[in-house]
């Protein structure tokens, strides 16, 4: 069946690195996407990956296994506003390209 | 460029009522999927449209029912309302829906049935 699974929940402190990690277990692969959810807010999109190694965006980056099923969230030099959910998403050529999303890691940073 | 736009951004319904929501995506986008997120719960994928046709159908009853006109917009309609279907309802929308075609979602429905 499909699954993605994140970490529920991880505190961080203001100025540190926190890695979030993502593994998958779908039909098909064709990308994974990251986005960043703060409360009561629409989600925006923060990175995508379609091949193995490191995405650098800034302060954010991303890394894929595809062998794996296995990606993770990097963030460098947290700040307060970097608080929020964090959700990956898989798309799946094999259910019509519909992206499957895990349940979110929600990132709390303290001073 | 204007993002998605959803409206109403808020509702309140009773149980039994039914609700139409709408979804207005960026110009130009093809694609529009519904989800309904709940406070601990991930996105749950509700349907996808695509050029008028829904492509996609998530694991809901069938009381959640949507379409999409000519022009791209959509519509997203929940009869015979339930306690359990308070909930943020969000549209996304792409330019169409393959690889890295990101969805940029909009600010959401936040409907509540008491």
């Amino acid at each position: 069946g499909q699954n993605i699974d994140q970490p529920t929940e991880m505190t961080a402190t203001e100025g540190a690195i926190v890695q979030i990690n993502c593994t998958y277990q779908t039909s098909g692969f064709n990308g994974l996407f990251w986005y960043q959810q703060h409360a009561g807010e629409a989600p925006t999109f923060l990175s995508y990956n379609v091949l193995d190694g490191l995405e650098e965006k800034g302060r954010f980056s991303s890394f894929l296994s595809r062998s794996k099923g296995y990606s993770y969230l990097l963030l460098k030099e947290l700040q307060m506003k970097d608080s929020a959910s964090y959700l990956c998403a898989v798309r799946d050529p094999r259910s019509n390209y519909q992206l499957i999303w895990g349940a979110g890691t929600k990132l709390i940073i303290k001073p | 460029k204007a993002g998605v736009t959803q409206t109403p951004r808020y509702l309140i319904k009773t149980r039994g009522q039914q609700v139409t929501l709408s979804c207005s995506p960026i110009s130009g986008h093809r694609s529009v999927s519904w989800y309904q997120q709940t406070p601990g719960q991930g996105l749950q994928f509700l349907f996808e449209y695509f050029s008028e046709t829904q492509r996609n159908k998530g694991n809901f009853p069938g009381r959640f029912s949507g379409r999409q006109f000519s022009n791209s917009r959509s519509e997203m309609n929940v009869s015979t309302l339930e306690l359990g279907d308070s909930a943020l309802y969000l549209c996304a929308s792409s330019l169409l829906s393959r690889g890295e075609e990101t969805q940029y979602f909009g600010p959401g429905t936040r409907l509540l049935v008491l």
